[in-house]
């Protein structure tokens, strides 16, 4: 089955610094992949979303590009800003648009400090 | 565009009582509704899926008739927690689309705790 597997949190970082949180997913066939953010007592916001391998999905200063290869969906932002903690989830559709049945990572939490 | 609406936003009842969500697309049509589970620090677990109009279908391991589900119209999608337990605490999260290959639109979650 569908799996996706986040780095673990949280993760600290000062205002500025350049951010990484890794995602890598098992799946069978060509999924679609998505980043969502939820911020505290939120549901969730679809933050980014690549569907087909080498696309980069990019929104709001973050970006991640889709490696069939190493199946791989790393989320990035080269400056942070206090504004961006929140929870970050990773996570993969048997459908391009995500309409259908998704599949999360546990989530990484996001501390950013002045 | 694509808002979706989750009411309550936290309910706080006692032992036995039976708890209704309800998921409302407010400016599109939802032909299909998700609903999921969140523990703390945990990821989003979905419990079922329902189309507007038939009966929902439930991931393995959870109870339907625990958790019921109606999606009578495009816009509104319910669940209901029968005989809540202190074990069902939890976030509830409904997302809905309008079809497979658009994004699921998430509404911001009930918070239920039962006493």
């Amino acid at each position: 089955g569908n799996s996706v597997t986040q780095m673990e949190g949280p993760v600290t970082l000062s205002e500025e610094a350049f951010l990484t949180i890794n995602c890598t997913y098992t799946a069978t066939g060509y999924p679609s992949l998505f980043w969502y953010v939820q911020y505290p007592g939120e549901g969730l916001q679809l933050l980014l979303k690549a569907t087909k391998a080498d696309d980069k999905g990019s929104n709001k200063g973050f970006e991640a590009t889709y490696r069939k290869e190493t199946t791989s969906f790393h989320l990035e932002k080269g400056s942070v800003q206090v504004s961006d903690s929140a929870v970050y989830f990773c996570a993969l559709s048997d459908r391009a648009g995500g309409g259908n049945k998704l599949t999360f990572g546990t989530g990484t939490q996001l501390k950013v400090e002045l | 565009g694509a808002v979706v609406s989750q009411h309550p936003s936290r309910v706080i009842c006692k032992s036995g009582t039976s708890v209704k969500i309800e998921c409302r697309s407010l400016d599109f049509q939802a032909t299909t509704m998700f609903w999921y589970r969140q523990f703390p620090k945990q990821s989003l677990m979905l419990m079922a899926t329902s189309n507007e109009g038939s009966k929902a279908t439930y991931e393995q391991g959870v109870e339907k008739d625990k958790f019921l589900i109606n999606h009578a119209s495009l816009t509104l999608s319910t669940l209901t927690v029968t005989s809540a337990h202190p074990e069902d605490s939890s976030f509830y999260i409904c997302s809905a689309s309008v079809i497979g290959n658009q994004p699921q639109h998430f509404g911001d979650g009930t918070r239920l705790s039962i006493l």
